[in-house]
């Protein structure tokens, strides 16, 4: 059912960088703006990243978001262990009269 | 501040119909370019989008579930109701419903609901 794919699974060791990708296509990621989701263990998910790089008030600068053309990404630098989590990226897809789609979610393990 | 709360059943039997109610505050359903939307999540998986209703009774439904889904607002008591049809034990999932603006982001979010399907 997931539109946009992003890798099962990421990690680090604390401090490090971590990357997530996010790859679409042009009716979504291509057209629109991404946002990102962090969805800590057993919670409702958060927003985390809007309109590709934009944070919302209280969520740490080490979370940075990016995109280029029909893929974005999504950085966390200085990885704490409290960042360990599912993050989905989103987007809404143009086709069919408009539908918002989510990723396949990537699992963040902080070593 | 914006809160939303769902609330409905926590089990329903195969082929039964599904009506899950989205109770919010902080934030008009009259007001232009607000939005309530519905994500489920089954257990161990991914987030899948299911419907959303904005101010002005816009309605967009997911493509694969178009047929089985209903989505109405009732603004004077601030609430989203949904209604999924011929419920499987496929659906089994957390429901959640959440806030948006002018088609961006879904920047607030309910706890979500456990719908189990089972006879």
């Amino acid at each position: 059912q997931s539109v946009l794919t992003q890798p099962p699974s990421a990690s680090g060791t604390p401090g490090q960088r971590v990357t997530i990708s996010c790859s679409g296509s042009s009716s979504n990621i291509g057209s629109n703006t991404v946002n990102w989701y962090q969805q800590l263990p057993g919670t409702a998910p958060k927003l985390l990243i809007y309109s590709n790089n934009q944070r919302p008030s209280g969520v740490p600068d080490r979370f940075s978001g990016s995109k280029s053309g029909t893929s974005a990404s999504l950085a966390i630098s200085g990885l704490q262990s409290e960042d360990e989590a599912d993050y989905y990226c989103a987007a809404w897809d143009d086709s069919l009269n408009g539908l918002y789609v989510f990723g396949t979610g990537t699992k963040v393990t902080v070593l | 501040q914006i809160t939303l709360k769902e609330s409905g059943p926590t089990l329903v039997k195969p082929t039964q119909t599904l009506t899950l109610t989205c109770t919010f505050s902080g934030f008009s359903l009259s007001t232009s370019g607000v939005g309530v939307g519905w994500i489920r999540q089954p257990p161990g998986k991914a987030l899948e989008w299911l419907a959303l209703i904005y101010w002005d009774d816009d309605k967009r439904y997911s493509p694969s579930l178009k047929s089985r889904l209903t989505i109405t607002k009732d603004t004077s008591k601030n609430q989203v109701v949904l209604t999924m049809t011929n419920m499987d034990p496929v659906d089994t999932a957390t429901y959640y419903c959440a806030h948006t603006e002018e088609m961006a982001e879904l920047d607030y979010w309910g706890q979500g609901t456990l719908v189990t399907v089972s006879s």
